[in-house]
C-alpha cells in the first residue's frame, strides 16, 4: 500500500506558465515533506521541503502548499522553465531521527517553450 | 558533484557472479541509505544504518548484503541475483537530526544501473 501518490504520472507545461505538481499521503504521522527532482541518468536532488508546522514555503520560483487535513501536498513552479522538464518526487518522513523517506512514483514535468 | 559518489555507475552481472557497489559521502553526515529504483515504481528503501548500525531493513533478499564499515562509506554486495534485480541503485546519506528545517534532508550520488544477465 502506497503511503505516498503522486497521482499524475507526466504534466505538459508550456513555458512561462505555471506548473503545478501534486502528491497525497496516507499516514497522518508524517510531518516533514520534501520534493526531489531528477534528471535522466543522475541520482535526485533536493528541491524544497516542508514541516507540518507550516502552510507554505516558498523558494524562488518554487513554493511548496500542504494541505495537513486533506493530506495533500503541491509543489507550484512559475513561471516554469525547459530547464525544469525533469521527473519530480514527492517524499515524507516520520517524526523519528535516523527515518528514512517514503517516495513517490514520480511525476514526469515537460516543459515546452 | 553532489557529494556522495557512487561507483561503479555502470555494471552488467550473470546471475552466479558476486559483485559489490560501493558509496561514500563527503558530506561529513552521519547516516546513509540504499535504494532501489525500478522501472514506474517508487524508490524503495532497501537498508538505514544510522551512525554505522543498520537501523532498517525492508525485507531485502538475502542476495543483497550491506556493509557499513564507518560513516562516510557504504557497500552493497551482490550475489545470485535475477534479472528482476536490474534497476538503479541510488545511495543517500543525511545528516541524523530532531527539528528544524532540514530534519531528513536525504542527499543522493548519482546511482550504479545494473543490469542481471
Amino acid at each position: 500500500d502506497q503511503q505516498v501518490k503522486q497521482n499524475s504520472p507526466s504534466l505538459s507545461v508550456q513555458e512561462g506558465r505555471i506548473s503545478i505538481l501534486n502528491c497525497d499521503y496516507t499516514n497522518s504521522m508524517f510531518d516533514y515533506f520534501l520534493w526531489y527532482k531528477k534528471y535522466p541518468a543522475e541520482g535526485p536532488t533536493f528541491l524544497i521541503s516542508i514541516s507540518s508546522i507550516k502552510d507554505k514555503n516558498e523558494d524562488g520560483r518554487f513554493t511548496v502548499f500542504l494541505n495537513k487535513s486533506a493530506k495533500h501536498l503541491s509543489l507550484h513552479i512559475v513561471p516554469s522553465q525547459p530547464g525544469d522538464s525533469a521527473v519530480y518526487f514527492c517524499a515524507a518522513s516520520l517524526n523519528q531521527a535516523g527515518t528514512a523517506l517514503i517516495f513517490g512514483k514520480g511525476t514526469t514535468l515537460s516543459v515546452s517553450s | 558533484e553532489t557529494g556522495v559518489t557512487q561507483t561503479p555507475r555502470h555494471l552488467v552481472m550473470g546471475m552466479t557472479n558476486k559483485k559489490s557497489l560501493k558509496c561514500e559521502q563527503h558530506l561529513g553526515h552521519n547516516a546513509m541509505y540504499w535504494y532501489k529504483q525500478s522501472a514506474k515504481k517508487p524508490l524503495e528503501l532497501m537498508f538505514v544504518y544510522s551512525l554505522e548500525e543498520r537501523v532498517e531493513n525492508n525485507s531485502v533478499p538475502s542476495r543483497f548484503s550491506p556493509e557499513c564499515p564507518n560513516s562516510s562509506h557504504l557497500f552493497l554486495h551482490l550475489h545470485t541475483l535475477q534479472p528482476e534485480d536490474s534497476a538503479l541503485y541510488l545511495c543517500a546519506s543525511s545528516q541524523v537530526l530532531t527539528g528544524g528545517e532540514k530534519r531528513n534532508t536525504i542527499y543522493f550520488g548519482e546511482g550504479s544501473w545494473l543490469t542481471v544477465v
